[in-house]
């Protein structure tokens, strides 16, 4: 159980496009998803906490405008890299909550992640 | 603030055990997650503390003192496929995110 699946696994758009990520909860509802950028031989980076029916909170230095967040039902939540450019290239992975979970069992489950490639 | 830390890179033989080290102080504390993650792929959980002491998952074990804002991850029986890095990330507060350490990456050698 706890799989959660993103869409599509890599893409390469051009410079000035905007690229659509989807992230799914396969097999539970999912209070909560947390949008996170790596860059090569770093750690996650949390880019914002999506939580279904309400708007986004971004991190600092996060910009709204340009990475928008949908989180439209239990076990969907979009992200959309807009007007993309060649330093918005990074893995994007998503994560999500189970809203079954207990206090001292609550985790994050993650999805396998987004290569996102500008030329 | 917070702010974790973790050794950048280790090095072991294959068959051996390794310690890897988290220090962490953040505003709150509500649980101390590790995960392991290969190149290009995921984080995939592997223990989670929120109590003081030793919590033992096969081959892999977790440590945690709140009082002195650390934990260690243990791995028994190295094997090549351990090769990965291990990520160490505190919850600062039931329901919120995680803030991840920097990863410490584990090459097992034979």
């Amino acid at each position: 159980g706890a799989v959660v699946s993103q869409h599509p696994s890599w893409v390469i758009c051009k410079s000035g496009t905007s690229v659509k990520i989807e992230c799914r909860s396969l097999d539970f509802q999912a209070t909560t998803m947390f949008w996170y950028r790596q860059f090569p031989k770093q750690s996650l980076m949390l880019m914002a906490t999506s939580n279904e029916g309400s708007k986004a909170t971004y991190e600092q230095g996060v910009e709204k405008d340009k990475f928008l967040i949908n989180h439209a039902s239990l076990t969907l939540s979009t992200l959309t890299v807009t007007s993309a450019h060649p330093e918005d290239s990074s893995f994007y992975i998503c994560s999500a909550r189970d809203r079954r979970d207990r206090v001292w069992t609550d985790t994050q489950y993650f999805g396998p992640g987004t290569r996102l490639t500008v030329l | 603030g917070q702010n974790i830390d973790q050794p950048t890179e280790m090095t072991a033989t294959e068959g051996a055990i390794v310690q890897i080290n988290c220090t962490y102080q953040t505003s709150g504390f509500n649980g101390l997650f590790w995960y392991q993650q290969h190149a290009g792929e995921a984080p995939t959980f592997l223990s989670y503390n929120v109590l003081d002491g030793l919590e033992e998952k096969g081959r892999f074990s977790s440590f945690l003192s709140r009082s002195k804002g650390y934990s260690y991850l243990l791995l028994k029986e190295l094997q090549m496929k351990d090769s990965a890095s291990y990520l160490c990330a505190v919850r600062a507060l039931y329901g919120q995110n995680f803030v991840f350490g920097p990863g410490t990456r584990l090459s097992v050698l034979p």
